[in-house]
């Protein structure tokens, strides 16, 4: 059975950076794509990272030179590191197995930007 | 970036009618794209890919059409676990995979 469980989330200052894992079962994130999304409260949904199979990296251009997604393929995990957080990054952080239709999503952790 | 426009922002509707909900792109995204269920503190759930293919798992009520700009979610008779929040994706190019604002079904 394929689960995601994502750890890290919390209460940050602006400007602060905070480093979000997601660990896999059922697959290695070595020869699959992985996609971080999230969702602001009340709000719809944003792809912001993803990994490729390769090792290969995109990011949206609202994270673009913030953020960079990583993996360890021993442990089986895919990393978010997020740097100069900003009010508007809080969110609801979900990683994903995928990076077009995204077929297995983790529960989510949830990230506060605020003073 | 493509733009990703769903309508409408809500229906009303009851169980056992039929739901058709609209998806359009900015530009053409071929036949790639999908469709997500989202209810209230959970994860999104993957429904349709291809525009039309629908993923493991998902009831044969659901069904999905359309390619190029215009799209379509057809819940053929709604059962009361329907009712939730329906997101249209793009995955056409990167950056990014956009998605649509939302469609919420509710009672």
């Amino acid at each position: 059975e394929v689960q995601l469980v994502e750890t890290g989330g919390g209460l940050i200052q602006p400007g602060g950076s905070l480093r979000l894992s997601c660990a896999a079962s059922g697959f290695s994130v070595s020869n699959n794509y992985v996609t971080w999304v999230r969702q602001a409260p009340g709000k719809g949904l944003e792809c912001v990272a993803v990994i490729d199979s390769g090792g290969s990296t995109h990011y949206a251009d609202s994270v673009k030179g913030r953020f960079t997604i990583s993996r360890d393929n021993p442990k089986n995990t895919i990393y978010i590191q997020m740097n100069r957080l900003r009010a508007e990054d809080t969110a609801v952080y979900y990683c994903a197995r995928g990076s077009g239709s995204l077929l297995n999503w983790g529960q989510g952790t949830l990230v506060t930007v605020s003073s | 970036e493509i733009v990703m426009t769903q309508s409408p922002a809500t229906l009303s509707i009851s169980p056992g009618e039929r739901a058709t909900l609209s998806c359009r792109a900015s530009q053409s995204v071929s036949s790639n794209l999908a469709w997500y269920q989202q209810k209230p503190g959970q994860s999104p759930r993957l429904l349709i890919y291809g525009a039309s293919t629908r993923a493991t798992g998902i009831p044969a009520r659901f069904s999905g059409s359309g390619s190029g700009t215009e799209f379509t979610l057809t819940i053929s008779s709604l059962q009361s676990e329907d009712f939730a929040v329906y997101y249209c994706q793009h995955y056409h190019y990167w950056p990014p995979y956009t998605f649509g604002q939302g469609t919420k079904l509710e009672i």
